[in-house]
């Protein structure tokens, strides 16, 4: 089967510090590696994600993610954030074949930026 | 293009009473999920269609939840006699078929079900 952990439920960074959500996943096969993120009262927003191919993934708003197998591990990181990526993300994966694809969630991490 | 919509946004309901609640996806999309996500978890699967097929329930989803997409359009998730227990926010995604839709979900704004 497989899981999502993500280490520590908050964060909190300085405007302009870098950004370090960390994601660990348990999956029989390579699994499809998604990174999603919620405003209030809102829905999910992809950030990018990871299928195939090159490792370092870059996504929207200045974030990007690392796909390391050795460690099953995909971190989301920003050099250097901004006020306005306050929110929660989570960390997904899905089988790519089989399974529907749905998306199996980790808990989420709540990022606090303060001035 | 509009998007995933979902209504109602909000529901509050009294333990037992019936609701339901209703999905339209990207036009062109044939794929459909509902998840469940409570306070401060992330969201779970509860189901899957490709177009009007209901392929995937998850044991989340009840004897008490009946989820249809009658056209393979629009769905809706009906929750009978409900409990404090369901509430929760309920996702609706979708996704397109083809080698663009490697697993990419496109999700709506939710529907917060308060049940009191």
């Amino acid at each position: 089967a497989q899981s999502v952990t993500q280490l520590g439920s908050h964060v909190s960074v300085s405007e302009g510090a870098l950004v370090l959500l960390r994601c660990n996943y348990s999956s029989s096969v390579p699994p499809y590696l998604f990174w999603y993120v919620q405003y209030p009262n809102q829905g999910l927003q992809l950030l990018l994600k990871y299928t195939t191919g090159a490792t370092l993934v870059k996504g929207i708003n200045g974030f990007e993610a690392e796909f390391k197998k050795s460690e099953t591990s995909f971190h989301l990181t920003k050099p250097s954030a901004h006020m306005s990526d306050a929110a929660e993300y989570f960390c997904a994966v899905s089988r790519p074949s089989g399974g529907y694809n749905k998306l199996i969630f980790g808990a989420g991490t709540r990022l606090a930026v303060h001035p | 293009d509009t998007g995933v919509s979902q209504n109602p946004r909000h529901k509050i309901t009294k333990r037992g009473q019936n609701v339901t609640f209703r999905c339209d996806p990207i036009s062109e999309h044939n794929r459909l999920y509902w998840y469940r996500q409570t306070l401060g978890q992330g969201p779970e699967f509860l189901t899957y269609f490709q177009n009007e097929a209901q392929l995937e329930k998850s044991r989340l989803l009840s004897d008490r939840f009946s989820a249809e997409r009658p056209k393979g359009s629009f769905s809706t998730l009906e929750i009978q006699r409900t409990e404090q227990g369901d509430s929760a926010m309920y996702l609706c995604a979708s996704r397109g078929s083809g080698p663009t839709g490697s697993g990419e979900q496109f999700f709506g704004p939710g529907t917060r079900l308060t049940v009191l």
